[in-house]
């Protein structure tokens, strides 16, 4: 079993829609929470954080936290063409130096 | 505020040349420093981290080797080079444990 998994998809949606993206990980040690958004042939890029259960919002960013059930989310409102990206879920490993990440979400709004 | 700059963005290396990549962060001190690679259309495979001048860690035993020469320098390397070097090398940077990454803009290596 892999730390933390994603779909890889690719999830397509159109734009306007909410684009709803997951990922379940596997330490129960971990604690803090994140979202990376990665262009086509750049480097990723923080977009979210979370650390508590529950609901973290930020513009047109959702990420959603359930320690019990290892489940992390984003949710994208109002998708646009230029959200289309791959989208990398990590999580800190327990007590250590070491963010570990999923394989990504491809997402792809369409007009 | 802090960067990161990471250089050259793109390489292109013979097999059995020597690799040297470098990454400097600006306007923080002692931070955590990562090497990741990204083979094409694969997920970030950690390859080595840094907590502090001279403490490397390596993931994944390979050729490759890193190095912390100064508190914001982290430099990877290589000897010989091997076709499967191939990928996009990305260094980044914490300052608190548990905080995220922030990630340098990348160097992708072609070796042929």
């Amino acid at each position: 079993q892999k730390e933390v998994e994603q779909n890889s998809g690719p999830l397509s949606v159109p734009e306007g829609a909410i684009a709803s993206l997951n990922c379940t990980y596997s330490d129960r040690g971990s604690q803090s929470f994140f979202w990376y958004r990665q262009y086509s042939g750049k480097s990723p890029e923080l977009i979210m954080s979370i650390y508590s259960n529950g609901d973290k919002e930020d513009g047109r960013f959702t990420a959603q936290l359930n320690k019990a059930s290892q489940y992390v989310s984003l949710l994208i409102r109002d998708s646009q063409p230029s959200d289309s990206a791959t989208y990398l879920c990590a999580a800190w490993r327990g007590n250590t130096d070491k963010l570990i990440f999923g394989t990504g979400t491809r997402l792809q709004v369409f007009p | 505020s802090q960067t990161i700059h990471q250089w050259p963005a793109t390489l292109v290396q013979p097999v059995g040349s020597p690799l040297s990549l470098e990454c400097t962060v600006e306007g923080t001190s002692n931070p955590n420093l990562y090497w990741y690679r990204q083979a094409a259309g694969r997920g970030l495979q950690l390859l080595f981290y840094s907590v502090g001048i001279g403490q490397i860690s390596s993931e994944v035993p390979q050729n490759l080797s890193a190095s912390r020469p100064q508190d914001r320098q982290f430099i990877l390397s290589s000897k010989k080079l091997l076709l499967s070097d191939s990928g996009f090398y990305l260094c980044a940077w914490s300052d608190i444990r548990g905080d995220g990454y922030t990630f340098g803009s990348g160097t992708r290596l072609t070796v042929v």
